[in-house]
């Protein structure tokens, strides 16, 4: 099956760093999300994007399908960003079945 | 709406105990999952389902068993706890079965002694 591979694993900023999550993944997709999950473990959708970029607010994500890889952004980060950021990704005609990366752990300190 | 909710929200189980985990959405979407998360780890796929009537399995099924007899609810089932299924326990939904954004619920965090 599909691998995903998320780095770093782990990350520490101080409150309005920027930062750059990365997600590799072996296969062709046509399915990609990125999620945040808070301290208190809800997982909340942020972006689905099989390709192209995305803004919402602070956040931003680009999928360069062609080359397998996918980026989150995160401006001027907040003490609410902290978290475990994931990566999942299904291959073509594999639907919503989605495949996780073992997450980035984001610390952001005040 | 409620979105995606699930119950219990905690559950203290004995090895060879059964139960269900409950699920259920509000917002009349197809495609239902659940998902176990380990301490360290992604998400794994457990089962799935298209739609009422139809379930599939997903990465890791054994010692679980699905039903889905209505579009909001999609029931998880275990049938002889063992402490290896010690875990969080989350139920997805998406519109279709196709390329969606997915909505998780809160989790059900499952301890089996």
């Amino acid at each position: 099956g599909i691998q995903v591979e998320q780095s770093p694993p782990d990350l520490i900023l101080q409150e309005g760093a920027n930062s750059t999550l990365r997600c590799n993944f072996s296969d062709s997709v046509n399915n990609l999300q990125w999620f945040h999950q808070n301290p208190w473990g809800q997982l909340i959708n942020l972006f689905y994007i099989p390709s192209g970029t995305k803004q919402n607010g602070r956040l931003s994500a680009t999928t360069v399908a062609t080359e397998r890889y996918s980026l989150l952004y995160i401006s001027s980060s907040q003490t609410t960003d902290s978290g475990v950021y994931f990566c999942a990704a299904a291959r073509k005609g594999y639907g919503n079945k989605l495949v996780f990366g073992a997450g980035t752990i984001l610390r952001v300190k005040s | 709406n409620a979105g995606v909710t699930q119950t219990p929200k905690f559950q203290v189980l004995k090895t060879g105990q059964s139960m269900t985990l409950q699920c259920a959405q509000d917002m009349n979407h197809e495609y239902m999952s659940w998902y176990r998360q380990d301490p360290g780890m992604g998400l794994r796929l457990i089962h799935y389902s298209v739609g009422a009537g139809i379930t599939d399995q997903g990465e890791v099924p054994n010692g679980y068993n699905v039903s889905r007899s209505t579009t909001e609810d999609f029931p998880l089932r275990l049938l002889s706890a063992a402490p290896s299924q010690t875990s969080v326990y989350f139920c997805a939904s998406s519109y279709s079965p196709g390329q969606e954004t997915q909505y998780f619920g809160p989790g059900t965090r499952l301890l089996v002694l």
